[in-house]
């Protein structure tokens, strides 16, 4: 089973700042089988990357995703206010698929 | 429209056996590429898949959890079914239904339902 690392566990920012979240698998994910979620209290989570690096329908801009191998990134260009929550990545390369331990993206 | 909505019990006792239903609309499972999957989330805690049905009846599990789950469909109800057995209070979670299409990620979700286990 691959496990995913997500760092930091807790991120501080202000609103039109630059947030980069890591998640590190302990093994190669193949294909870029790879996901990145946000979830805000009481809500389910919301789809923002898949592939990678590709954003899922409605998803602003500003987020993006990167990687391959055992390191990916999603980055968020600008923080807007909605944007502090939970982040979760998935791998679905492998089975069984699996999630990462979540970031959460605080205010500064 | 996707939509998916899990229903069932919100307290089992410790023994039991759970039993949810994802209604879903907006899709069918008869499709090729479309399946449904289970995925909880102890409170505070981070998400946890459990097991994924693919259109063509083919199912995957939680290596962990395989001897206690089983996960079935109805297409014709557009529902599917998770039963999980021989519940412990450590299984107190919110459990979700979400849907997948192409890939073994998550595009649509249900609210989730919250399931305490206790005496």
């Amino acid at each position: 089973e691959i496990v995913l690392t997500q760092s930091p566990g807790t991120l501080s920012l202000s609103p039109g700042e630059r947030a980069t979240l890591s998640c590190r698998a302990s093994q190669s994910v193949s294909s870029s089988y790879f996901a990145w979620y946000q979830q805000k209290p009481g809500q389910a989570p919301r789809l923002l990357i898949y592939a990678a690096s590709s954003r899922a329908t409605a998803i602003p801009d500003r987020f993006s995703g990167s990687g391959s191998g055992t390191d990916f990134t999603l980055t968020i260009s600008r923080l807007e206010p909605e944007d502090f929550a939970v982040y979760y990545c998935q791998q679905y390369g492998s089975s069984p698929q699996t999630f990462g331990q979540g970031t959460k993206l605080e205010i500064k | 429209q996707i939509t998916l909505k899990e229903s069932g019990p919100t307290l089992v006792k410790p023994t039991q056996t759970l039993t949810l239903t994802c209604t879903f609309s907006g899709f069918s499972l008869s499709t090729s590429g479309v399946g449904v999957g289970w995925i909880r989330q102890p409170p505070g805690k981070a998400l946890e898949w459990l097991t994924l049905i693919y259109w063509n009846d083919d199912k995957r599990y939680s290596p962990s959890l395989k001897s206690r789950l089983t996960i079935t469909k109805d297409t014709s109800k557009n529902q599917v079914v998770l039963t999980m057995t021989n519940m412990d209070p450590v299984d107190t979670a919110t459990y979700y239904c979400a849907h997948r299409y192409s890939g073994n990620y998550y595009d649509y979700w249900g609210q989730g339902t919250l399931v305490t286990v206790s005496s």
